[in-house]
């Protein structure tokens, strides 16, 4: 089984609908992250947690809300979809308590297409 | 700011022979970590290669190994004995010792393997 799994792995929503992304790991990593693809523009931070109780924003938070719900669990919602929006999102994993906090894991992508 | 430069968006190789993909940054600390990443047309984002900034020694993964030239801020991967299966964008990727900033990527490279 993949050690970062994100849900779902493709949508497509319309303009003004809420939307959820859903990451679960089973690394035992205790910092979580979200990130932006977009084509010409590599990745982008949206946001970062460094443990249940603490959320930061990234560079491109605009637009976007996330929770963790639990160490292993980090969503990302955008509360009402834009086309702009339109991307891959990926999310990532570190583990500060083995001193390797500045390697970070990916998930497999959700693709996401706001019509 | 740090940032992350890969002058060389597309390039190609033969299969079994070796090239090199370039990757210059730019910051102001002493103490960081620099990462290859593979981004194959599946879209999973692939640890390749990690170095950190206090080795003197250059990162080597089986046929991936890099050329890091810290006073000129370079970070170069090379690939020997390409394979058809080597063929994905590759992204270089820089963060500060800690964790606590972002991981700043590239552009990425986009490398064909030809047979």
């Amino acid at each position: 089984d993949a050690d970062v799994t994100q849900t779902p792995r493709n949508r497509i929503t319309k303009t003004g609908k809420r939307i959820m992304l859903e990451c679960s790991q089973t690394k035992g990593h205790d910092r979580m992250y979200w990130y932006r693809q977009d084509p010409g523009l590599g990745l982008r931070l949206i946001y970062y947690s460094f443990d249940v109780k603490d959320i930061n924003k990234g560079e491109i938070s605009d637009g976007y809300s996330v929770s963790r719900q639990a160490q292993a669990k980090f969503s990302l919602s955008l509360e009402s979809a834009i086309p702009n929006q339109t991307a891959l999102y990926f999310c990532a994993t570190s583990d500060f308590r083995t001193g390797d906090q500045e390697t970070q894991y990916f998930g497999p992508g959700t693709r996401l297409l706001v019509l | 700011a740090q940032t992350v430069t890969q002058s060389q968006p597309e390039m190609s190789v033969q299969e079994a022979e070796t090239v090199t993909l370039s990757c210059t940054y730019d910051t102001s600390e002493n103490n960081y970590y620099l990462f290859w990443y593979k981004q194959p047309p599946s879209r999973q984002m692939i640890l390749v290669i990690r170095q950190e900034a206090y080795k003197q020694q250059n990162a080597t993964e089986n046929r991936f190994s890099v050329n890091f030239q810290k006073a000129a801020k370079s970070f170069s991967l090379k690939i020997s004995d390409s394979q058809l299966g080597d063929t994905a964008m590759y992204f270089c990727a820089f963060i500060t010792q800690g964790g606590s900033e972002k991981l700043v990527f590239g552009k990425g490279t986009k490398l064909t393997v030809n047979p």
